[in-house]
């Protein structure tokens, strides 16, 4: 069974950068069938998407968090990585990776539990 | 970019009744590329409906998806206590994913 783990300081400084990673068991990031995602949660709004990463390697992102964010894989862990520059109060959130499975068309069907980071000083 | 618009924003209704939840897009959306999903407080999102009307696995059949092109439907046929928190549609298209800003179903 599929499962999603993230992890990274619950801490950040304005300006610094943020960075998480998601350790994928019961499969494995190299399989073709999946996007490996990422999304946050702002305190009482909505979801977001941040960005994925294929098989392949190839990356897509949030086109309004793009020129901030960057998203990569390492097989040998089995584990996908994220990272935002020049963070600012307003990402604070609850950051979650998901995998994104062809058989459900690409629905986001397994979530991480979440990961709190706050951006303060 | 296509935009998710949902409603409405909460909805207030008892144990028992019919809750109908609305995701209209600002582009056609393929059928196949539109999804549902439960959101509990402190918890993580559950995928509830795929390709617009599949129910994943382990999901009632009280929850139930229609629609197609801009506008998509969720229908929850009898609400129980567990049903109640917050429902995001969400659309998959050129390798990126948007969602609605969420209804909220309450219990009245």
């Amino acid at each position: 069974q599929l499962q999603l783990q993230e992890s990274g300081p619950g801490l950040v400084k304005p300006s610094e950068t943020l960075s998480l990673t998601c350790t994928v068991s019961g499969g494995s990031i190299s399989s073709s069938s999946y996007y490996w995602v990422w999304i946050r949660q702002p305190p009482g709004k909505g979801l977001e998407w941040i960005g994925s990463i294929y098989y392949s390697g190839s990356t897509s992102y949030n086109p309004s968090l793009k020129s901030r964010v960057t998203i990569s894989g390492d097989t040998s862990k089995n584990q996908f990585s994220l990272k935002m520059s020049s963070v600012t109060a307003a990402d604070t959130a609850v950051y979650y990776c998901c995998s994104s499975y062809y058989y459900y068309y690409f629905a986001l069907d397994v979530w991480g539990q979440g990961t709190t980071v706050t951006v303060s000083s | 970019e296509i935009v998710l618009t949902q409603s409405p924003g909460t909805l207030s209704l008892s144990p028992g009744e019919r809750a109908t939840l609305s995701c209209r897009a600002s582009q056609t959306v393929s059928s196949n590329y539109l999804a549902w999903y439960q959101q509990k407080p402190g918890q993580a999102p559950r995928l509830l409906i795929y390709g617009a009307s599949s129910r994943a696995t382990g999901i009632p059949d009280r929850f139930s998806g229609s629609g197609s092109g801009t506008d998509f439907t969720l229908t929850i046929s009898r609400l129980e206590p567990a049903d109640f928190g917050v429902y995001y549609c969400q659309q998959f298209s050129r390798s990126q994913w948007t969602f609605g800003q969420g209804t909220k179903v309450e219990m009245k």
